[in-house]
């Protein structure tokens, strides 16, 4: 059964960081490209980032571009996004996404930016 | 990008009616080499992730009740509930995944028990 576990999220002031991971089971982790949803309160679905199974290709919606850095480790079957300059709108759920084959979600886990 | 616009925003329907969704993307998701349209339709109930209902546009997830329909093609969609249950309150989603890894969601609906 394929598992996908993000944590990571927490109340963070205005132009603090934050690394949010997603642990996942159930797959050849390496194989798939994984992709960062988030969902702002009450609002729609905004994809954020992806990467390639490898890692070494790497995506980012333009208004993410330089604040935000998806990673992976294949050894840990985890994967990772940074985020930097934390801004109240980035306040959201965050959804880890497996975007190959049967598309998969985690539960979501939320960052709060508040001062 | 490719921009998907939802209607309307949202609906209340009678229990045992029909629910009728549009999505309308700003670029054709239909790809010509396997004739296939890049087109998905997602449901949210509050405090879950997204579930998959239809994928290539009429393609029902394995599990999924079939008074769930999509259809269309090229840039106009539609999701259509054909007999209104209760446990379908919720926010529906159409999504392209033509531009892999770049994916972008319509606004969402709204489909409320009248």
């Amino acid at each position: 059964e394929v598992q996908l576990l993000e944590s990571g999220g927490d109340l963070v002031q205005p132009g603090g960081s934050l690394r949010l991971s997603c642990a996942v089971s159930g797959f050849t982790f390496s194989n798939f490209g994984m992709s960062w949803v988030r969902q702002a309160p009450g609002k729609g679905l905004e994809w954020v980032s992806a990467i390639s199974g490898s890692g070494g290709s790497t995506y980012y919606a333009d208004s993410m571009k330089g604040r935000f850095t998806i990673s992976r480790d294949n050894s840990k079957n985890t994967l990772y996004l940074q985020i930097n300059s934390l801004r109240a709108e980035d306040t959201a759920v965050y959804y880890c996404v497996k975007i190959e084959g049967s598309w998969s979600w985690g539960q979501g886990t939320l960052v709060t930016v508040s001062s | 990008d490719i921009v998907l616009t939802q209607s309307p925003d949202s609906l209340a329907v009678s229990l045992g009616e029909r629910a009728t969704i549009n999505c309308k993307t700003s670029q054709n998701v239909l790809y010509s080499s396997n004739n296939k349209n890049y087109l998905a339709w997602y449901q949210q109930k509050p405090g879950q992730p997204p579930k998959l209902l239809i994928y290539w546009a009429s393609t029902r997830e394995s599990g999924v009740p079939d008074r769930f329909s999509g259809s269309g093609s090229g840039t106009e969609f539609t999701l259509t509930i054909s007999s209104l249950q209760a446990e379908d309150v919720a926010v529906y989603y159409c999504l392209q995944y033509q531009s892999t890894p770049r994916w972008t969601f319509g606004q969402g609906t709204k489909v409320e028990i009248k």
